[in-house]
């Protein structure tokens, strides 16, 4: 298998712009995070799904930004306006059925993202 | 979800064993308990898993105390590639993560 894809893996923005990070998550994995990482913050957990529907997103830091996931092998992550305090890698992470529950989670490399 | 507590960094030489703590304070009965390793650049990558007592695979040891409040990953004989940081995440279904434990090993 693939492992987790995200694209873009670099992304550079202006402020106000609108940003859409994709992942394809492993096939066969219900559960999808998306997890946000800077210096100041460490590793931040966003919202999380399972079988595709939306489980918590008390992480996800405003309105502004918005995550989807259209079916089991897609999702999004979406910041819209962007603001420079949004610059950081953002993974995606699946776990198979039964893992989700104990904590096994496969990373994928991360889109770094640059606001300006 | 309160985080764990683990040391900010540690420094070893290669060859030698590096035990890493992880205190886990208000752990939850369905918790398991989980460490990952992260290079710069990349995503964490899942280590071990236990939930009590001792687990050992080709990679580290982890050993939990009875009653959970603890856990220690004991990575042997440490070479420059297991430079990265070490993670023990938190939680069920919903990891949260700290700032991690920095190891540095030295030639």
């Amino acid at each position: 298998d693939a492992g987790v894809i995200q694209s873009p893996r670099h992304e550079v923005t202006e402020m106000g712009q609108e940003v859409t990070l994709r992942c394809k998550p492993i096939s066969g994995h219900d559960y999808l995070f998306w997890y946000r990482q800077t210096m100041m913050r460490g590793l931040e957990l966003l919202i999380y799904f399972n079988n595709n529907v939306p489980i918590d997103d008390s992480g996800m830091p405003e309105d502004r930004f918005s995550a989807k996931m259209p079916n089991a092998s897609f999702s999004t992550l979406k910041i819209q306006p962007s603001e420079p305090r949004d610059s950081a890698v953002y993974f995606c992470a699946s776990s198979p059925p039964g893992e989700g529950r104990t904590g096994e989670l496969f990373f994928g490399e991360g889109s770094r993202l640059t606001v300006l | 979800l309160a985080k764990t507590t683990q040391p900010i960094s540690m420094d070893s030489y290669e060859g030698q064993e590096v035990n890493i703590t992880c205190s886990h304070n208000n752990i939850a009965t369905n918790d398991y308990i989980t460490w990952y390793q992260q290079f710069p650049s990349q995503g964490p990558r899942f280590i071990i898993q236990g939930y009590k007592t001792k687990v050992t695979n080709e990679v580290a040891s982890l050993f939990i105390p009875a009653d959970r409040k603890s856990s220690t990953l004991s990575l042997p004989r440490v070479s420059l590639s297991d430079t990265a940081v070490y993670y023990c995440p938190r939680g069920f279904q919903k990891l949260v993560f700290g700032t991690g434990t920095r190891l540095l090993v030295s030639p």
